[in-house]
């Protein structure tokens, strides 16, 4: 079974500093891996995805991930956080019959200005 | 335009009260699904449709029974409710049935609060 373990709950970055948060994987083979986020009183919003095209994956608002199958890790990074970039990030990976995400237990964002 | 949109977005109610939440899509996907994220923030898939056809139902008491009129449409009615249904109710979408690499679209969600 595929699983995804986000190994911070909480991250506080001041402004204009790196944000990195942090995400393992469970899988018995290569897997797909997302990452969403969730502004507060919002939906979700896909970030990114990795699809074993390229192991460095662009998303939106200058976020970037890094697949690692050496060390099962899938990391969002980002070289200047923004105030607007405080959510909550959702590390996700399909998984059952490949018919459902299953999702990390989040890590909330804080940005301090 | 709104992709996917729920109604309502907001539903404090009694126990013991029945109640229905709307799901409504307008990308032309094939897929639609259900969520509930709890009060720890953790999200949990319960029922996925395709075409019309349910396709995933998780481990869901049968007080709550999705019905799916036409692709565009997913709705989640809930009978009897307990307070442990409080938590907040995600509607998504996808163009297939979601795979390695399917994109899932969700709603704004419905916070659902059972006095």
């Amino acid at each position: 079974a595929q699983s995804v373990t986000q190994l911070d709950s909480h991250v506080s970055v001041s402004e204009g500093t790196p944000v990195l948060l942090r995400c393992n994987y469970s899988s018995s083979y290569s897997p797909s891996l997302f990452w969403y986020v969730q502004h507060p009183n919002k939906g979700l919003q896909l970030l990114l995805k990795y699809t074993s095209a390229a192991t460095l994956v662009k998303g939106i608002n200058g976020f970037e991930a890094e697949f690692k199958k050496s060390e099962t890790s899938f990391h969002l990074t980002k070289p200047s956080a923004h105030m607007s970039d405080a959510a909550e990030y959702f590390c996700v990976v399909p998984s059952g019959s490949a018919r459902q995400l299953t999702f990390g237990s989040g890590t909330q964002l804080t940005v301090l200005p | 335009d709104t992709a996917v949109s729920q109604t309502p977005k907001y539903l404090v109610t009694q126990m013991g009260n029945d109640k229905s939440i709307k799901c409504e899509q307008n990308l032309g996907h094939d897929t639609m699904y259900w969520y509930k994220q709890d009060s720890k923030k953790f999200l949990k898939i319960m029922f996925s449709y395709n075409n019309k056809e349910l396709i995933i139902n998780e481990t869901v008491p049968n007080r709550f029974s999705p019905k799916s009129p036409d692709k565009a449409h997913l709705n989640l009615h809930i009978n009897s409710l307990e307070l442990g249904d409080s938590a907040v109710y995600f509607c998504a979408s996808s163009q297939g049935v979601a795979g390695r690499y399917e994109t899932q679209y969700f709603g704004p969600g419905t916070r659902l609060l059972v006095l």
